[in-house]
Order: C-alpha cells, then sequence, then structure tokens
C-alpha cells in the first residue's frame, strides 16, 4: 500500500511552533479518524503522541497537538525545545485489507 | 506496568529462517492486537499487519506474505514473528506494537549476512 505523505524535514527555533503535515486519500486519513502521530529519537523505539486525530496519551505534553482537514492530518508542536528533535511519523487506519498505514516519517531539526 | 520485551539481535545467512519473540507483560494479551513493524536501516516505519490475540488470526500488509508468519503463545503472553528464506533486504530492525500503538516492543535487529 502506498504511504501517506509528509515532508522529509521541518525546522524550528526554541520557542516557536511547527507543523507537520500527513496526506492521505478518503481510504485512509480522510475516511476515519484514527490518525496517529509517532516520535522516533535515533536509536529508540517510537513513541505514541497522539492517536484517534487529536487525544494525547497520558504523559505526553500539551504543546503536542493534532488535528484533521480532508485528507490531511497536522501535528502542532508548540514552544519547540530542544528534545523534539526526532523523527515523526504519521499512521493511519485505511480500508484496505492491511488495516494500517505509515507515513514516509518527517525529522525535524530545532535550530 | 506494561512491557512488551523481545528477543536479541539475530545474525543470519541467506536463506536461513529467523524467528523474533515478543513477550507482553502488565495488561491481559487477549485484549489487544499485536502489530509488528519493519525499520530499514536508515529508513521509515513500515506496517507489516497484525494478528487477533483472540483468534490467531494473521493479516499481512502488501510485501510481507509468503515468508512472513505471525504467531501467537497465549500461554505464556508471546507474539512471533517467523521470517524464512532470509534475503539481505530483510536486515532491519522489526517492533511489535501493542494494537492501541501505545507500547512497543524495544526492537530486534535482523542482520542477513553471508
Amino acid at each position: 500500500q502506498s504511504a501517506l505523505t509528509q515532508p522529509a524535514s521541518v525546522s524550528g527555533s526554541p520557542g516557536q511552533s511547527i507543523t507537520i503535515s500527513c496526506t492521505g486519500t478518503s481510504s485512509d486519513v480522510g475516511g476515519y479518524n484514527y490518525v496517529s502521530w509517532y516520535q522516533q529519537h535515533p536509536g529508540k523505539a517510537p513513541k505514541l503522541m497522539i492517536y484517534e486525530v487529536s487525544n494525547r496519551p497520558s504523559g505526553v505534553s500539551n504543546r503536542f497537538s493534532g488535528s484533521k482537514s480532508g485528507n490531511t492530518a497536522s501535528l502542532t508542536i508548540s514552544g519547540l525545545q530542544a528534545e523534539d528533535e526526532a523523527d515523526y511519523y504519521c499512521s493511519s487506519y485505511t480500508s484496505s485489507s492491511t488495516l494500517g498505514v505509515f507515513g514516509g516519517g518527517t525529522k525535524l531539526t530545532v535550530l | 506496568q506494561v512491557q512488551l520485551v523481545q528477543s536479541g539481535s539475530e545474525l543470519k545467512k541467506p536463506g536461513a529462517s529467523v524467528k523474533v519473540s515478543c513477550k507482553a507483560s502488565g495488561y491481559t494479551f487477549t485484549s489487544y492486537a499485536m502489530n509488528w513493524v519493519r525499520q530499514a536501516p536508515g529508513q521509515g516505519l513500515e506496517w507489516m499487519g497484525w494478528i487477533n490475540t483472540n483468534t490467531g488470526n494473521p493479516t499481512y500488509a502488501q510485501g510481507f506474505t509468503g515468508r512472513f508468519v505471525f504467531s501467537l503463545d497465549t500461554s505464556v503472553s508471546t507474539a512471533y514473528l517467523q521470517i524464512s528464506s532470509l534475503k539481505a533486504e530483510d536486515t532491519a530492525v522489526y517492533y511489535c506494537a501493542r494494537g492501541d500503538g501505545n507500547y512497543w516492543g524495544q526492537g530486534t535487529l535482523v542482520t542477513v549476512s553471508s
């Protein structure tokens, strides 16, 4: 199945806000409110940051927020901190038989 | 606390098989599906599929049919990923992740090299 489309990289200065987009189709992102976002630091397992488009798991900072419009989901990180520098991946439920698909990943650099 | 603990790194020759384990603790194993995710060196996450921990029914993503098998041993709360006829391009870190995505194993590096 085709991966969801994310920008390869984004950057921002400490304290700023950034947004990462995740574009799919009506068969995945646009059709269901089951978009998740994961943060992955080098050599570490992914960590769930947002689930079901806009919900934060317990323990995740409220600087992280999610939204969706049509076939595009977005992750916004406000008040950027050095420790936010990582790779970010979106994922979605899909109506294909596999039920799941990831985006290609976005490298966030904190300048 | 919830934990998914995977088996250690493996070095295999092309054509061999490997079985990766993922032992769950801290929750009722059959209450959540188990997902499998691959990450090739320097690459992104790739959805391999999932297994229904109640029925044992697996679902495989495109590109992961034939040589890849998901299985369970519910008596020890463990999920398994077996890969047969290994190829160099199977070299990757393989993760198990609970069905809600909230808990992941630490990853198992499988290296295929002659």
